[in-house]
């Protein structure tokens, strides 16, 4: 059965400090592994990673996928107390051609940014 | 609208009664899944539809729980003699079925409440 695990699960900082979420995937025909940002409602995407070693970046914001070791990180850096959410990654796995399949998640990590 | 619509955003119902939920797709994207989220836990996939029909189910959904496409645009989710423990935010997301840098686009997601 596909698995999807998020370290640590609840992560409490100050603004201004720099922090590392974690992420393994044990998916099966894997394809893409996805970073989401949920505030109290829908999860919105941060970045879909597919490439092994290639890091990408958005502000504060990056992430590498590691498919050898089957791991991700996200970094945030210079946090600000609006990164306080629920960060979920979640793999997807190849379903025929260019088409993506289902999303399996990780439990998700609390992130609380305190001023 | 360029988002994923859910209706309605809130639902208490008493235990036995049943319920059924929409979710209306972004236009161009052929595929839909629902998703169930309990508090602390990342989304839990349900179901996905490519256009009308239904590709996958999860072994985890009871008989209780159905779900159509019956146009391939909106979908319903229907839930039968609601128990308490079917309390939980359920989730929709469309995308394409080809290669997307994106993604999948989440709804605001249905809070339902079992009494």
């Amino acid at each position: 059965e596909d698995k999807v695990v998020q370290s640590p699960l609840s992560l409490v900082v100050h603004e201004g400090d720099t922090v590392t979420l974690n992420c393994s995937y044990e998916v099966t025909n894997f394809r893409s592994l996805l970073w989401y940002k949920q505030e109290k409602k829908a999860p919105t995407f941060l970045f879909m990673l597919t490439s092994s070693g290639i890091e990408k970046k958005s502000g504060r914001l990056s992430s590498i996928l590691d498919k050898k070791e089957l791991f991700s990180i996200l970094n945030i850096t210079a946090t600000q107390t609006g990164d306080s959410a629920i960060y979920l990654c979640a793999g997807t796995l190849n379903a025929g051609g260019t088409s993506y399949g289902k999303l399996t998640f990780g439990q998700g990590t609390i992130l609380t940014v305190h001023p | 609208d360029t988002g994923v619509s859910q209706d309605p955003r809130h639902k208490i119902t008493k235990r036995g009664q049943n319920v059924t939920f929409r979710c209306d797709p972004i236009s161009e994207h052929n595929r839909l899944y629902w998703y169930r989220q309990t508090l602390g836990q990342g989304p839990e996939f349900l179901t996905y539809f490519q256009n009308e029909a239904q590709l996958e189910k999860s072994r985890l959904l009871s008989d209780r729980f159905s779900a159509e496409r019956p146009k391939g645009s909106f979908s319903t989710l229907e839930i039968q003699r609601t128990e308490q423990g079917d309390s939980a935010m359920y989730l929709c997301a469309s995308s394409f079925t080809g290669t997307s840098s994106r993604g999948y686009t989440f709804g605001s997601g249905t809070r339902l409440t079992v009494v």
